[in-house]
């Protein structure tokens, strides 16, 4: 069983298109981080959010953590084709412990030039 | 700047045959961890260590082994490598932060195994 879900699990779209991806859980986590992961490449931090609610902007993107720490969800607007990879969502904290990271299934995104 | 490094990055085994897999981190960091990645799955965790010395299972520590003898270093051991263990490795390091809370992971760039 998956702790977080990840939804949808692959999309394609145009460049110039928005696009947002959603993590989900069940369980509450007391800070959740945004991953991507290019071809051969490990994970790389995008984010980290950690109040209920927090909402955080890099460049294109949008950040939002639900207000039960228990979501979130990535929102990118007028996708480039720099924005294609595997994005993961990652919780940490309460159940789970603070010291180790919980990962989503993973969302992968292609965008089409 | 290496940061994390993975050693081998391709490697393929035959059925029962063993192994180590080495992670060097030069960043001083006190957290370590062993990740499988496999598709559909994202990344689950196999073993970690919050300390030189320490270890502790994850989520997925059947048919492995850790152990951190230096702060820098992290290795995986496979005993008696299975067809279920093909996947791609990953090791990765972080500091804590406040309340000993995980802070960035720092990630190498994998390992491919294959075990047939």
């Amino acid at each position: 069983t998956q702790l977080l879900e990840q939804s949808p699990q692959f999309l394609s779209i145009q460049e110039g298109e928005n696009l947002t991806v959603y993590c989900n859980s069940s369980s509450v986590f007391s800070s959740l981080q945004w991953y991507r992961q290019e071809p051969g490449e490990g994970p790389v931090l995008l984010v980290t959010v950690v109040t209920g609610g927090e909402v955080k902007k890099l460049k294109r993107l949008t950040f939002q953590f639900g207000d039960a720490r228990k979501d979130s969800s990535l929102h990118i607007t007028a996708a480039q084709p720099g924005d294609t990879g595997l994005y993961l969502c990652a919780g940490a904290g309460l159940l789970f412990g603070n010291e180790k990271l919980t990962f989503g299934t993973g969302t992968r995104l292609t965008i089409i030039p | 700047n290496a940061g994390v490094t993975q050693t081998p990055k391709f490697r393929v085994l035959k059925t029962g045959q063993s192994m180590t897999l080495l992670c060097a981190q030069d960043m001083n960091h006190e957290y370590m961890y062993w990740y499988r990645q496999d598709p559909g799955m994202g990344l689950r965790l196999i073993h970690y260590s919050v300390g030189e010395g320490t270890t502790a299972k994850g989520e997925v520590p059947d048919g492995y082994n850790v152990s951190r003898l230096k702060k820098q270093n992290f290795l995986l051991g496979l005993e008696s490598a299975a067809p279920s263990q093909t996947s791609v490795y990953f090791c990765a390091s972080s500091i804590p932060g406040q309340g000993k809370k995980i802070t960035e992971a720092f990630f190498g760039q994998g390992t491919r195994l294959t075990v047939v």
